[in-house]
């Protein structure tokens, strides 16, 4: 079965400063891997996701995540922080199989940005 | 093009009441799903729909049901409340429930239970 963690419930980093986010998947194939944000009071927004085609992703607000097959890894990075950015963000895994068609999320990191 | 749309935006019932939420998808998209976000168990999948037949199911209890209309618009109930059913509803819609696809979600219904 599919599974996601995700390191760290709390990051905090001060405005420009890198973020670094980690997603590690658990799947016995391919995995589609994505990445969502969610903002206070909102519903969840993409940020990007890999399906299988290139391992860097570039999504949107100038986020990107690498593939590691190897570390069964989709960390999430930016290389500068912004205000903007402070949110909470959602590694999840496209259920395969049985669960063929649902989305398996992590347990969420929230990000503060620092001024 | 119109985004997912989720009414009512906010509820509150009572212990043992039944509720009905609904659940409008992007034009065109046939196949929607619901997730149930609580600050314990995080985002879990409670079923999926695909042109008005339940496609897939989580791990909920069977006071959770939920239908799908000829138009793709899609309802949730929730019988016999509880407590612990208090979280915020998510509806993500998609174009036919591929692996591949992005779910686009909708703002959410959050639900207090007294």
């Amino acid at each position: 079965a599919q599974s996601v963690t995700q390191l760290g419930s709390h990051v905090s980093v001060s405005e420009g400063a890198l973020v670094l986010l980690r997603c590690n998947y658990s799947s016995s194939v391919p995995p589609y891997l994505f990445w969502y944000v969610q903002y206070p009071n909102q519903g969840l927004q993409l940020l990007l996701k890999y399906t299988s085609a290139a391992t860097l992703v570039k999504g949107i607000n100038g986020f990107e995540a690498e593939f590691k097959k190897s570390e069964t890894s989709f960390h999430l990075t930016k290389p500068s922080a912004h205000m903007s950015d402070a949110a909470e963000y959602f590694c999840a895994v496209m259920g395969l199989g049985g669960s063929q068609g649902n989305l398996i999320f992590g347990k969420g990191t929230k990000l503060s940005v620092k001024p | 093009k119109a985004g997912v749309t989720q009414t009512p935006r906010y509820l509150i019932k009572t212990r043992g009441q039944q509720v009905t939420l609904s659940c409008s998808p992007i034009s065109g998209h046939r196949s929607v799903s619901w997730y149930q976000q609580t600050p314990g168990q995080g985002l879990q999948f409670l079923f999926e729909y695909f042109s008005e037949t339940q496609r897939n199911k989580g791990n909920f209890p069977g006071r959770f049901s939920g239908r799908q209309f000829s138009n793709s618009r899609s309802e949730m109930n929730v019988s016999t409340l509880e407590l612990g059913d208090s979280a915020l509803y998510l509806c993500a819609s998609s174009s036919s429930g591929g692996t591949r696809e992005t779910q686009y979600f909708g703002p959410g219904t959050r639900l207090l239970v007294l």
